[in-house]
């Protein structure tokens, strides 16, 4: 089956520890994005990369970090600098740079 | 930069019944406006786009519309079933490959 993976999907860490979110697809695509959700709010883009081993700065990057090294897999991570990092994470690619087919997302509780 | 605003937060109508969702945009160099469909607790499901050089869009119950002048586009859902109760998002896009900025959504209840 093609698509794209998130894993875990509830994660529980403690304040002031990183923690790694995972993204894995299958469908060739060249695009993937990591985006943000809170209650209420649409989402928000916190990086993207169009290619392997480059990424751009979303609008809310700053705590976060990303590698690109395979074009399958975009891992995300939360450090301790994300002053609010409870929120609900998704993951997304792309083949043609427009149409963006996201993943099952990830719950981060911080507490 | 640009900035999509969503109406209404929360859209209740009966089965059978039409709903219609609105977004306007800021930039005018927006070209790509898809809109997601969301159920409690997944990922959103890309259910229908448009782009800058097309005025309408359909696909079975669901239709999309884009005023490019008056830089606003709408999501209509004829003959409303309850599986079409979940959020909706619109968003729009000024590059391709770049981020897709969103809709704060619409709460859509359909009640049978």
């Amino acid at each position: 089956d093609g698509g794209i993976t998130q894993s875990p999907k509830y994660l529980f860490r403690k304040e002031g520890q990183n923690v790694t979110l995972s993204c894995e697809q299958n469908l060739n695509h060249d695009a993937m994005y990591w985006y943000r959700q809170d209650p209420g709010q649409g989402l928000r883009l916190i990086y993207y990369s169009q290619i392997v081993n480059d990424f751009q700065k979303g609008d809310i990057a700053e705590g976060y970090s990303v590698s690109r090294e395979k074009k399958e897999s975009f891992p995300l991570t939360v450090t301790s600098a994300q002053k609010n990092p409870t929120a609900f994470y998704l993951c997304a690619s792309s083949f043609s740079g427009d149409e963006q087919y996201f993943g099952p997302g990830t719950r981060l509780t911080v507490t | 930069g640009e900035n999509v605003e969503q109406h209404p937060s929360t859209l209740s109508v009966q089965e059978g019944d039409s709903a219609v969702i609105k977004c306007t945009y800021s930039d005018s160099a927006s070209n790509y406006f898809p809109w997601y469909k969301q159920e409690l607790g997944k990922g959103p499901q890309l259910i229908i786009d448009i782009r800058s050089n097309v005025g309408e869009k359909k696909d079975q119950r669901i239709a999309v519309t884009l005023n490019k002048t008056a830089k606003h586009f709408s999501l209509h859902i004829t003959e409303t079933q309850p599986e079409d109760s979940a959020v909706y998002f619109c968003a729009a896009m000024v590059q391709a490959g770049t981020a897709l900025i969103f809709g704060k959504g619409t709460t859509l209840s359909v009640s049978s």
